[in-house]
């Protein structure tokens, strides 16, 4: 069974730039994950889809933080302009149902680097 | 809403040495808990999860978790540590459709 993928594996801008991160779930995973992750620290809830619908986006920075996931499927994560404070690792995850107990599966995750 | 502490920020610990990473939490009623394992340049893996039933979990890589409901615990526990094992653990709480991880211990293993 292949596992969540992601892509970039790294990606370095500028601040004010825009970028883009692409996550392909655990084929017939309903629920999408994007964690934040800043250096020492534990993954931080960005945005959870159940199939293409939100279900949170409470911890989304809105005014420059977006995602979609067409289709139900595979999902992007857009930030533009960035900030340095977005240096971070940006994890996806995909689970089964999306409920409390379901286990997540995390892909490698996109390091940013905003110099 | 659910939070969860990790007081150890990094322990390090001889090869062939047991092992006890804490977790605490606070939640109103017993959540779900789990333990995963982050390796360098990797994404998170599961170790072991609980939510009901024996409150001594065995997990993946011999790893164990042991759920105290007086204690609002759930530590992790390996009798003998292999070098393989150096990695950032983190602990996380599952509930109301949300999941909260603690900030993460880093285990060094020494030769």
């Amino acid at each position: 069974e292949a596992g969540v993928a992601q892509s970039p594996r790294y990606k370095i801008i500028e601040k004010r730039q825009s970028v883009a991160f692409w996550c392909n779930p655990i084929s017939g995973h309903a629920t999408l994950y994007w964690y934040q992750q800043i250096l020492g620290q534990g993954p931080k809830l960005l945005i959870q889809f159940q199939n293409n619908g939100v279900v949170d986006d409470s911890q989304l920075p809105k005014d420059r933080f977006s995602a979609e996931r067409l289709k139900g499927v595979d999902s992007t994560l857009k930030i533009q302009p960035a900030k340095l404070e977005d240096s971070a690792v940006y994890l996806c995850a995909s689970s089964l149902e999306g409920g409390s107990g379901d286990t997540q599966y995390f892909g490698p995750g996109t390091r940013l680097t905003v110099l | 809403a659910q939070s969860v502490t990790q007081p150890d920020i990094h322990i390090t610990v001889s090869e062939g040495a047991s092992l006890e990473l804490r977790c605490n939490y606070s939640y109103g009623a017993t959540p779900y808990l789990f333990w995963y394992v982050q390796s360098p340049g990797q994404g998170l893996q599961l170790l072991l999860k609980y939510f009901s039933g024996d409150t001594l979990v065995q997990g993946i890589k011999g790893f164990e978790a042991e759920f105290k409901r007086s204690q609002s615990s759930f530590n992790l526990r390996k009798p003998s540590v292999h070098w393989s094992d150096a990695a950032e653990y983190f602990c996380a709480v599952g509930a109301d459709n949300d999941m909260r991880f603690g900030a993460g211990t880093r285990l060094t293993v020494k030769p």
